[in-house]
């Protein structure tokens, strides 16, 4: 049984430019979540994504935006790539309802933007 | 606002001490209280969990107690391994929502 996995493992782009991640959930799971780690820091809470749609944000501009498709899998888009957005993004999903507290993350992909 | 304040780091700890990790945490409502573990190079991985006041979360000799009083979930273990260095994460789960709310983290080094 798979775990939650993430593509790429690692990227590296300039400022202003445009990035996609993406990750697919737990065998079962429906609902996935994205977090931003910056160096040293804790997760901090993007967005959730449920039944394809935005279940709830966090504290981001827009230029953060996500999608989930049909399979639950989902795609984290960042546009106009700031130096501040280099990161660690985690994946992480869940079943929602009973047991949805209990989030798996997946190993990240690490962003660099120069 | 809903927050965790942990202890700050870096822990550096000899094989067989008795670790603490202070965790404490802001938060309307009853929220649930998490602790992840961090090893180089991975994800989060979940270490114990607590849904209620006065629970105890416990796993891999690892425990922490919901104290609503003090708003506390300390992390305790009463014999660290080289294997336990790692970054400990304590969160706080809200009931209404499924939005974490993480510490900064403790970074753990078990010397020899």
């Amino acid at each position: 049984d798979a775990g939650v996995t993430q593509s790429p493992t690692h990227l590296i782009k300039t400022r202003g430019q445009q990035v996609t991640l993406r990750c697919s959930p737990k065998s079962g799971h429906d609902t996935v979540s994205w977090y931003q780690q910056a160096l040293g820091q804790g997760p901090q809470f993007i967005f959730q994504y449920y039944e394809e749609e935005e279940r709830q944000r966090g504290n981001f501009p827009d230029r953060f935006s996500g999608h989930q498709f049909p399979n639950y899998s989902s795609e984290l888009n960042v546009n106009a790539l700031l130096l501040g957005d280099s990161a660690l993004y985690l994946c992480a999903s869940s079943l929602l309802g009973v047991g949805s507290y209990e989030q798996y993350f997946g190993p990240g992909t690490r962003l660099t933007v120069t | 606002g809903d927050s965790v304040t942990q202890m700050e780091g870096p822990v550096t700890l000899s094989e067989e001490a008795f670790l603490t990790i202070n965790c404490t945490y802001t938060a309307t409502g009853y929220p649930s209280l998490f602790w992840y573990v961090q090893y180089p190079g991975e994800g989060l991985q979940l270490l114990l969990k607590a849904t209620k006041a006065d629970d105890k979360g416990s796993n891999k000799g690892f425990e922490a107690t919901y104290r609503k009083e003090t708003t506390s979930f300390h992390l305790e273990k009463g014999s660290v391994q080289v294997s336990d260095s790692a970054v400990y994460f304590c969160a706080l789960l809200k009931n209404t929502g499924n939005q974490f709310y993480f510490g900064t983290g403790t970074s753990l080094t078990v010397i020899p």
